[in-house]
């Protein structure tokens, strides 16, 4: 199993500001995903972030928008830019399990933009 | 448009009886139907999963069953205890571009086991 540590759990911030979640897992993974889920949607997959590599952003995210880092196999972070209010979402890093499937989560990152 | 769906926002069952949430699909590439268990403040925990060519995987009180041809599952809890109350998410795994296995996912089922 696997512990992912999400950082911070919640904020408010002003829009056109910037904030940067932090990702951490006990253990090394090869791949970590960012995960977004806006009120009364479903998760929707940001970007996998590999170790040493850029990221792989899915359809309709940008990085400009959601700069990842993931300088080591155990740490990772999403930065929402230049937040406007349809950027309110909980944020949820995870990991996989051997099996290929998403299997550990964080406990999310509920962001306010006002 | 939505791939994976769970029409049922919430569901209310006494304790002891059977729990049963649906989702529907309508994506036939998917190869692995997947339930997570949500409780608040706290993100998603892998609860089962099911094979796309098999019909059945129990595991304990959860059994999660397929119905390909009517593009259906379920997931059974038997007997429901008022520690199941969560957000129960669906979600159907595709290989994406460059073979990278990515997960679509329902909008939860709230269920409520009543003591």
């Amino acid at each position: 199993s696997a512990v992912i540590s999400q950082k911070p759990s919640r904020d408010i911030c002003q829009r056109g500001t910037s904030l940067t979640i932090q990702c951490q897992v006990d253990s090394q993974v090869t791949m970590m995903f960012w995960y977004r889920q806006q009120p009364g949607q479903s998760l929707t997959l940001i970007a996998t972030a590999n170790q040493g590599s850029e990221a792989t952003y899915e359809s309709g995210f940008v990085i400009d928008k959601f700069p990842i880092s993931r300088p080591n196999l155990t740490f990772s972070t999403l930065t929402v830019s230049n937040m406007s209010p349809e950027d309110s979402s909980i944020y949820l890093c995870s990991v996989r399990a051997g099996g290929n499937t998403e299997a550990f989560f964080g406990q999310g990152t509920r962001l306010t933009v006002v | 448009d939505q791939q994976v769906k769970q029409n049922s926002p919430s569901l209310s069952v006494q304790e002891g009886r059977i729990s049963i949430l649906n989702c529907d699909y309508t994506n036939s590439m998917f190869d692995y139907f997947l339930w997570y268990k949500k409780y608040p403040a706290e993100g998603p925990t892998f609860l089962i999963s099911i094979s796309s060519i098999k019909d059945k995987n129990e595991d304990g009180r959860f059994t999660v069953f397929l119905n390909k041809s009517a593009k259906h599952l379920s997931l059974h809890i038997v007997p429901s205890q008022p520690g199941d109350s969560a957000v129960y998410f669906c979600a159907a795994r595709t290989i994406n571009a460059g073979n990278n296995r990515k997960l679509i996912w329902g909008l939860g089922t709230s269920l409520a086991v009543n003591p």
